[in-house]
């Protein structure tokens, strides 16, 4: 199994450029999340899903998009990339809640 | 949105000594985590917590659910220097379907091991 697998690794945009951040997972989980991690803060919840088809808003939604169209993919959109949005971003998957498995993370640098 | 604290937020040990690191919260939570995240790496899962009070080893790891639910706490024995790293504590509060929504994480114990 190769877990939680995040590309791509690392990312430059321009302002107002969008881009997707991809997401997979091999262990048929059914929930999977996206999180950013800025210095000195927890990591914090951008959106979620309990399972394909299913997708809600976490504590740090704006300027994402999401969408879960099979049990195993879960990208991350950003529509129109501001500098605030400049962080690395971690995607997450777990069964059935408790123990979250992380991929390597997507550091993204919005100029 | 909720907070954890977590503490000392870094701390610098000699290669063989015994660390000890806390995360507390104003919330009652049902599940603690406890991570460990490798500069460019992602969080890796160390040791999963699910009732007051317990207490769990994962090799020279322990890791305690407080008595208060409010709180939990990491040692790590006989430190070495593949210890060095960002220790992340998780709250969770795990019931019905909107599981999902209820992590809250904490800042993080940066590590460092002097050999």
């Amino acid at each position: 199994n190769a877990g939680v697998t995040q590309t791509p690794k690392f990312q430059v945009l321009k302002t107002g450029q969008s881009m997707t951040l991809q997401c997979a997972q091999d262990m048929n989980h059914e929930y999977m999340s996206w999180y950013r991690q800025d210095p000195g803060m927890g990591l914090r919840l951008i959106h979620y899903s309990v399972g394909a088809g299913i997708t809600d808003q976490g504590e740090v939604p704006n300027g994402y998009n999401v969408s879960r169209s099979t049990t195993e993919d879960f990208p991350l959109r950003l529509l129109s990339a501001a500098p605030s949005q400049t962080s690395v971003y971690f995607c997450a998957s777990s069964y059935r809640g408790g123990k979250l498995f992380f991929g390597s993370g997507t550091q993204l640098s919005v100029l | 949105g909720q907070q954890l604290n977590q503490s000392p937020q870094s701390m610098f040990i000699q290669e063989g000594e015994d660390v000890s690191m806390n995360c507390t919260s104003s919330s009652i939570f049902n599940t603690w985590l406890w991570y460990k995240q490798d500069p460019g790496e992602g969080p890796v899962l160390l040791i999963a917590l699910y009732k007051a009070g317990e207490l769990t080893s994962n090799g020279r790891l322990t890791a305690q659910f407080g008595i208060t639910r409010k709180d939990s706490f990491l040692n790590i024995s006989a430190s070495i220097p593949s210890d060095v790293g960002i220790y992340f504590c998780a709250g969770a509060d795990l019931t019905g379907r909107n599981y999902g929504q209820n992590f809250v994480f904490g800042p993080g114990t940066r590590l460092s091991v002097l050999p």
